[in-house]
């Protein structure tokens, strides 16, 4: 079986900092890699995905992750963030050609503060 | 290209009652999956389904069904509706081949409220 562990429920930060939610993964099979985001009152936004080849993968809004197949893990990154990132953020995994089923972390709130 | 309908996007119900709810995916994608949210359980996988087949199931009891029609859209189906029951239902498809696939786009979804 699959599981998904987001390292961190809450991340608080100031407005220009540098941003890293952590995501780490189990599975004894191949696996693809998403980070969604979620603002208030809304469905998931994906934000960028690992599905195979360069494991620094760049999505919108400046977010870029990194795939570390042997940490097993797909840690979220952000230069400079900004107000309007806050929001929670979900990484899922969904196993290897089957399909439509993703695993999802428990979330973390990011709240970017001025 | 527009993206992921749900329909309706809010719904009171009682204990009891049944309720459907609808989505349509993104033109050309033949998956649909449902999921739940609520803050105690996260997000949690109810079944999928592709060409009108129900293709993963998730853990979740027969109270809950779906289908697909032949036009990929797909409705979801709570009866004898528990006060757990109350959630946001979201929808996502994907389309299966190239490039995208495996890839799911997310519905706005549904707020369900069971009093």
């Amino acid at each position: 079986a699959q599981s998904v562990t987001q390292l961190d429920s809450q991340v608080p930060v100031f407005e220009e900092a540098p941003v890293e939610l952590r995501c780490n993964y189990s599975s004894s099979v191949s696996v693809y890699l998403f980070w969604y985001v979620q603002y208030p009152n809304q469905g998931l936004q994906l934000l960028l995905k690992y599905l195979s080849g360069s494991t620094l993968v760049k999505g919108i809004n400046g977010f870029e992750a990194e795939f570390n197949k042997s940490q097993t893990s797909f840690h979220l990154r952000k230069p400079s963030v900004h107000i309007s990132d806050t929001a929670e953020y979900f990484c899922a995994v969904s196993v290897f050609n089957q399909g439509g089923k993703l695993i999802f972390g428990q979330g973390t709130e990011l709240s970017v503060k001025p | 290209k527009a993206g992921v309908t749900q329909t309706p996007r809010y719904l009171i119900k009682t204990r009891g009652q049944q309720v459907t709810l609808s989505c349509s995916p993104i033109s050309g994608h033949r998956s649909v999956s449902w999921y739940q949210q609520t803050p105690g359980q996260g997000l949690q996988f109810l079944f999928e389904y592709f060409s009108e087949t129900q293709r993963n199931k998730g853990n979740f009891p027969g109270r809950f069904s779906g289908r697909q029609f032949s036009n990929s859209r797909s409705e979801m189906n709570v009866s004898t509706l528990e006060l757990g029951d109350s959630a946001l239902y979201l929808c996502a498809s994907s389309f299966m081949w190239g490039a995208d696939q495996e890839t799911q786009y997310f519905g706005p979804g549904t707020r369900l409220l069971v009093l």
